[in-house]
């Protein structure tokens, strides 16, 4: 089945403790992206990648880091989480360029 | 960056009525997207529009891009409790180079009363 894996779904963490959310597709795509979702706001892409080890930032990027050594995964890092990263968050990959993006099923992250 | 306004951010209905979201851009657009995403759910694709003055039916759903490529909107006729959740636009800059950046809108809210 094609689909976009993350994990964990749900995270509760303190403020300054690291982690990172993973993403991985089965489709064989090449651009992938990770976005917050807040009340009010829509979804906020953070960074988002072309191809392996191509990656650029969104409109959020402030407090995340990614990287894409494999074209299946992109993992979602921060490195010092604060609570106003709060939010949840979705990974996504497409076939093409501005194309249909394929959603992860959400992780939820609290920082406390 | 790219700025998109959707409109309106919340609609109550009662079943069997019609919903319309907008969509509205101030520079054109390259093509724009909708999703919609159950309650408690991930956003999925539902269509996307890419020529000025494009209309495209799915069901009971009919997508609009304007003439100038600047807005879009997404109605709904005889809305369906199976209506229920939120509905993003999502779209591309005309001429842009940000390779891969789409664009949401903060969203329609949709609650249908049956």
């Amino acid at each position: 089945e094609a689909q976009v894996t993350q994990n964990p779904r749900y995270l509760i963490t303190v403020t300054g403790k690291k982690l990172t959310v993973t993403c991985s597709q089965n489709m064989n795509h090449e651009y992938m992206s990770w976005y917050r979702q807040d009340p009010g706001l829509g979804l906020r892409q953070i960074y988002y990648s072309m191809n392996v080890e191509v990656t650029d930032k969104g409109d959020v990027p402030e407090g995340y880091k990614v990287s894409r050594k494999e074209k299946r995964n992109f993992p979602l890092i921060l490195e010092s989480p604060s609570p106003n990263q709060t939010s949840l968050y979705f990974c996504a990959s497409s076939s093409r360029e501005w194309g249909e993006q394929y959603f992860g099923p959400g992780t939820r992250l609290t920082v406390t | 960056g790219q700025q998109v306004m959707q409109i309106p951010q919340y609609q109550h209905v009662q079943e069997g009525e019609d919903f319309t979201t907008y969509c509205n851009s101030s520079t054109t657009l390259s093509n724009i997207q909708w999703y919609k995403q159950r309650p408690g759910g991930h956003p999925v694709f539902l269509i996307q529009l890419v020529k000025s003055g494009e209309v495209k039916k799915q069901k009971r759903l009919t997508f609009q891009f304007g003439e100038a490529k600047k807005n879009s909107s997404l109605h709904i006729t005889a809305t369906q409790t199976t209506d229920v959740g939120t509905y993003f636009c999502a779209v591309t800059n005309a001429g842009g180079t940000s390779y891969g950046k789409l664009t949401f809108g903060q969203g329609t809210i949709l609650t249908v009363h049956p």
